[in-house]
């Protein structure tokens, strides 16, 4: 079985504030790690994903991940956050587990920026 | 390439209707999956289908249904609807529904019953 779990529902940061969104994960298997990005009734938007390879993701909007298996971890970070980061971040997590590889995702991270 | 298009984007029904939704995947996508959101349980798996036949299913009622068609094109449908059923509904599709792919989504269904 795996799981996601995202440490804190809401975080608020000043514009210009490093961000940091928390998450830790499950699972029994090798897993492939994602957070997609929420703006208010859309769909989800990938950021950035974490298959095998380099340990420190990259992705759009000048967000970055690191998997780091030792802590089961994959937070995700952005040095300056601005206004437009506003949004809700979902962390997920997928496996070849059980056959079925339908990712589990976090209940999900608001994001608040004050300006 | 067009994205995910799912229609309505808004729907109210009374409780006891029932209702379906359509998704349209990106062109050549195989796989689309159906997702729940709402505030109190988050995000919530439905089912998934590939090449028309479900291959995959969450803990819903069966209440809950869907079905693909030959051109990868999937509709859900609630019968019997309850206040509870109130949320916005997500498809997603993926090349090829592994592990590592990611799920494209569309902007969702707001569902809402009175």
């Amino acid at each position: 079985a795996q799981s996601v779990t995202q440490l804190g529902s809401h975080v608020s940061v000043s514009e210009g504030a490093l961000v940091l969104l928390r998450c830790n994960y499950s699972s029994s298997v090798p897993p492939y790690l994602f957070w997609y990005v929420q703006y208010p009734n859309q769909g989800l938007q990938l950021l950035l994903k974490y298959t095998t390879g380099a340990t420190l993701v990259k992705g759009i909007n000048g967000f970055e991940a690191e998997f780091k298996k030792s802590e089961t971890s994959f937070h995700l970070t952005k040095p300056s956050a601005h206004m437009s980061d506003a949004a809700e971040y979902f962390c997920a997590v997928s496996s070849a587990s059980g056959g079925s590889y339908i990712p589990t995702f976090g209940r999900g991270t608001s994001l608040i920026v004050h300006p | 390439k067009a994205g995910v298009t799912q229609t309505p984007r808004y729907l109210i029904k009374t409780r006891g209707q029932q209702v379906t939704l359509s998704c349209s995947p990106i062109s050549g996508h195989r796989s689309v999956s159906w997702y729940q959101q709402t505030p109190g349980q988050g995000l919530q798996f439905l089912f998934e289908y590939f090449s028309e036949t479900q291959r995959n299913k969450g803990n819903f009622p069966g209440r809950f249904s869907g079905r693909q068609f030959s051109n990868s094109r999937s509709e859900m449908n609630v019968s019997t609807l309850e206040l509870g059923d109130s949320a916005l509904y997500l498809c997603a599709s993926s090349p090829m529904g592994r592990e590592n792919t990611e799920a494209f989504f569309g902007q969702g269904t707001r569902l809402t019953v009175v």
